[in-house]
C-alpha cells in the first residue's frame, strides 16, 4: 500500500523559511515523478511543483518560482520543499502526491496517491 | 493557463439519485482530465483518469465522460458516504490546474 507522511508545517512569521519532508513507502520512490500542491483552507487545490524521478528536472507555480525549491533524496525515500520568504498567501495545507506513471514531472499523468498533508500558516 | 469551471459549487442530492457534475476546460486538453474526491478533512482521492478510465477499488456507480473542452463526472444512484467535494484535473498543459470544486451535500 502507498504510504505518503508528509511533516514539517508549523505557524510562521512572513518572510521566515520552512522545510517540507515526505516520505515515501509501499512503492519503488525512485520510479515515479512527485509533487507537491496546496489548498488553502477551506479553498480548492493549487499545483505547487514537481520533480522527476531522479532529481534531472523541476518545475514551479508562478506563484512560488523563486522562492520555493523542491528536492529529493532517493535513498531516504524522500521528498522536500524548501520555502524561503513565506508570505500569507501561503498559508495552505500541503500534501505530497505521487505521479500514476511517469518518472518525468511534467508529462501528462494523473495524481494517484496523497499525503494526509500538513499545514502551513504563515502569520505575524 | 487552462482555466478549468465546474458547473456548479454546491449541490444537494437526495440517496439514490444520481449526479452529473460538468467540468469546462478553457481550451482543448483532449482527454488529459481527471477527477478527485475529498471528503471533509481527508486528502483527494483519485476517481476517474483520463476523462472516462477507472480506478481500481472506486465504486463502480462512478464514471467520467467527455473529451476536449467538456466533460463530466456521473455518481450514479448516490450513497451517503459519497457526501464530498468533487475536483477535476487537467494535465494536459503546465501548469496543471484544477476546478474551482462542486461540493455534494447528501439531503
Amino acid at each position: 500500500e502507498v504510504q505518503l507522511v508528509e511533516s514539517g508545517g508549523v505557524l510562521v512569521q512572513p518572510g521566515r523559511s520552512l522545510r517540507l519532508s515526505c516520505t515515501a513507502s509501499g512503492f519503488t520512490f525512485d520510479d515515479y515523478a512527485m509533487h507537491w500542491v496546496r489548498q488553502a483552507p477551506g479553498k480548492g487545490l493549487e499545483w505547487v511543483s514537481g520533480i522527476s524521478s531522479k532529481s534531472g528536472s523541476v518545475g514551479y507555480a508562478d506563484s512560488v518560482k523563486g522562492r520555493f525549491t523542491i528536492s529529493r533524496d532517493n535513498a531516504k525515500n524522500s521528498l522536500y520543499l524548501q520555502m524561503n520568504s513565506l508570505k500569507a498567501e501561503d498559508t495552505a495545507f500541503y500534501y505530497c502526491t505521487k505521479r500514476g506513471n511517469s518518472p518525468e514531472w511534467l508529462l501528462d499523468d494523473y495524481f494517484d496517491s496523497w499525503g494526509q498533508g500538513t499545514l502551513v500558516t504563515v502569520s505575524s | 493557463e487552462i482555466v478549468l469551471t465546474q458547473s456548479s459549487d454546491f449541490q444537494s442530492v437526495t440517496p439514490k439519485e444520481k449526479v452529473t457534475i460538468t467540468c469546462r476546460a478553457s481550451q482543448n486538453i483532449g482527454l488529459s482530465l481527471h477527477w478527485y474526491q475529498q471528503k471533509p478533512d481527508q486528502s483527494p482521492k483519485l476517481l476517474i483518469k483520463y476523462a472516462s478510465q477507472s480506478v481500481s477499488g472506486v465504486p463502480s456507480r462512478f464514471s467520467g465522460s467527455g473529451s476536449g473542452t467538456d466533460f463530466t463526472l456521473t455518481i450514479n444512484s448516490l450513497e451517503a458516504e459519497d457526501a464530498a467535494t468533487y475536483y477535476c484535473h487537467q494535465s494536459s498543459t503546465l501548469p496543471w490546474t484544477f476546478g474551482q470544486g462542486t461540493k455534494v451535500e447528501i439531503k
